[in-house]
């Protein structure tokens, strides 16, 4: 199972929106809305941002949302802060009865 | 609160095996599916495994598949992962993660390292 292309690096200044895309194959990302978004800190566990392709867990700010079209899906992040700086990895379910990963996109707040 | 202690990592040789544990609290441990993630240093994230709350259903990536076996014992809150024949490649960092939604990594563990090393 190849993992799920997302981009190396993506930047933003404060207050400005970006979005990181996620793209896969209708075998996964495409076939099934089981997309989820972590972010990840240097040094610390993964935290869950968004699940099923758009839902928010609790405590999660709405300034990060989710969408998907075809085989591609996309987090949001607005209002953009410096504490929003982190790795964001996409997953998603696959035809396999497995999940992928997307490669990891380094957020960088300028 | 919810709580994932992942414990049983360290320096093991190549062929060697081990077993990861990771103790649960906060929540209904029984009712849940919990994953296994790893990390290797300076990668990204790799799913490892899956199994369903009652522990009947498993689900392994690839690259694990006849290597790791993914267990747990609900009477003592506790999930495991028995790792055998590692190789140099199996050196992460390994996360246990709640599936509230099955296939979402709801809360995860602040994770166990094992080193594959001659």
């Amino acid at each position: 199972q190849s993992a799920l292309t997302q981009p190396a690096s993506v930047s933003g200044s404060p207050g400005q929106s970006i979005t990181i895309s996620c793209t896969g194959t209708s075998s996964d990302l495409g076939g099934y809305n089981y997309v989820s978004w972590y972010q990840q800190h240097p040094g610390k566990a993964p935290k869950l941002m968004i699940y099923d392709v758009s839902n928010r867990p609790s405590g999660v700010s709405n300034r990060f949302s989710g969408s998907k079209s075809g085989n591609t899906a996309s987090l949001t992040i607005s209002g953009l802060q410096a504490e929003d700086e982190a790795d964001y990895y996409c997953s998603s379910y696959t035809s396999s009865s497995t999940l992928v990963f997307g490669g990891g996109t380094k957020l960088t707040v300028l | 609160q919810v709580q994932l202690v992942e414990s049983g990592g360290g320096v093991v040789q190549p062929g060697g095996s081990l077993r990861l544990s990771c103790a649960a609290s906060g929540f209904s441990f029984s009712s849940y599916g919990m994953h296994w993630v790893r990390q290797a240093p300076g990668k990204g994230l790799e799913w490892v495994a899956f199994i369903r709350y009652d522990g009947y259903n498993k689900y392994y990536a690839d690259s694990v598949k006849g290597r790791f076996t993914i267990s747990r014992d609900n009477s003592k809150n506790t999930l495991y992962m028995q790792i055998n024949s590692l190789r140099a490649e199996d050196t992460a960092v390994y996360y246990c993660a709640i599936g509230y939604f099955d296939w979402s990594m709801d809360v995860w563990g602040k994770g166990t390292t094992v080193t594959v090393s001659s």
